[in-house]
């Protein structure tokens, strides 16, 4: 299977302790973004990467978040000191940015992975 | 900033049926327009997509035309088979180099035979 994996699918931890989370995207794909999706709702944006560079942060994340992408291939998503409000489901995904694409606006798609499910209690 | 819409769910059908999944969307700009699908205990999929208006995306017999004069992508599937039945998510993202998509909060499509 060479599609976007995420390890683990599921998580139950107890509130205040730390986790970690994996995503190893698509081999050629330059492009690794993290996503939210709480119950009923769409999945909400909270950053990505472009090879090993940070390139935004959406303000959802806050100080107890952390993700890197230190070789520009697998990234991590830790979240400290874990609240009850964290239990969502946690998506990765990847895409290639062509850089002639780019002067035409024009965006490559994402393809997403099946996402780790987080249950604080 | 920039949102979408969806119509509120569950939809329920009957197989054959005809769909209409309702989406609109406020952006600056021209985004681009898309429809993911997400099947039972599978991740999001990317079902068919448009980036400019009038331009009319299509995928396993789903359409959607990007309407800039209404800001809408509606989907449509003219026959719904029980295998369609699946949260569908309208998304959008903009014209920026972020290719960051932002989501409306998905419907659910409950196809019975």
């Amino acid at each position: 299977d060479t599609g976007v994996s995420q390890d683990p699918r599921h998580k139950i931890t107890k509130r205040g302790q730390n986790v970690t989370f994996r995503c190893d995207p698509i081999s050629e794909h330059n492009r690794l973004y993290w996503y939210r999706q709480t119950l009923g709702q769409g999945p909400e944006f909270l950053t990505y990467f472009q090879n090993e560079a940070q390139l935004e942060k959406s303000r959802l994340l806050s100080d107890r978040f952390s993700a890197e992408r230190p070789k520009g291939s697998f990234s991590t998503l830790e979240i400290q000191r874990t609240e009850q409000g964290d239990s969502a489901m946690y998506l990765c995904a990847s895409s290639l940015r062509l850089p002639y694409l780019i002067d035409q606006g024009l965006n490559t798609e994402a393809f997403f992975g099946q996402g780790t499910r987080l249950t604080v209690v | 900033g920039d949102s979408v819409t969806q119509m509120e769910g569950p939809v329920t059908l009957s197989e054959e049926a005809f769909l209409t999944i309702n989406c609109t969307y406020t952006a600056t700009g021209y985004p681009s327009l898309f429809w993911y699908v997400q099947y039972p205990g599978e991740g999001l999929q990317l079902l068919l997509k448009a980036t400019k208006a009038d331009d009319k995306g299509s995928n396993k017999g789903f359409e959607a035309t990007y309407r800039k004069e209404t800001t809408s992508f509606h989907l449509e599937k003219g026959s719904v088979q029980v295998s369609d039945s699946a949260v569908y998510f309208c998304a959008l993202s903009d014209r920026g180099n972020t290719g960051k998509l932002i989501f409306g909060q998905g419907t659910t499509l409950q196809v019975k035979p």
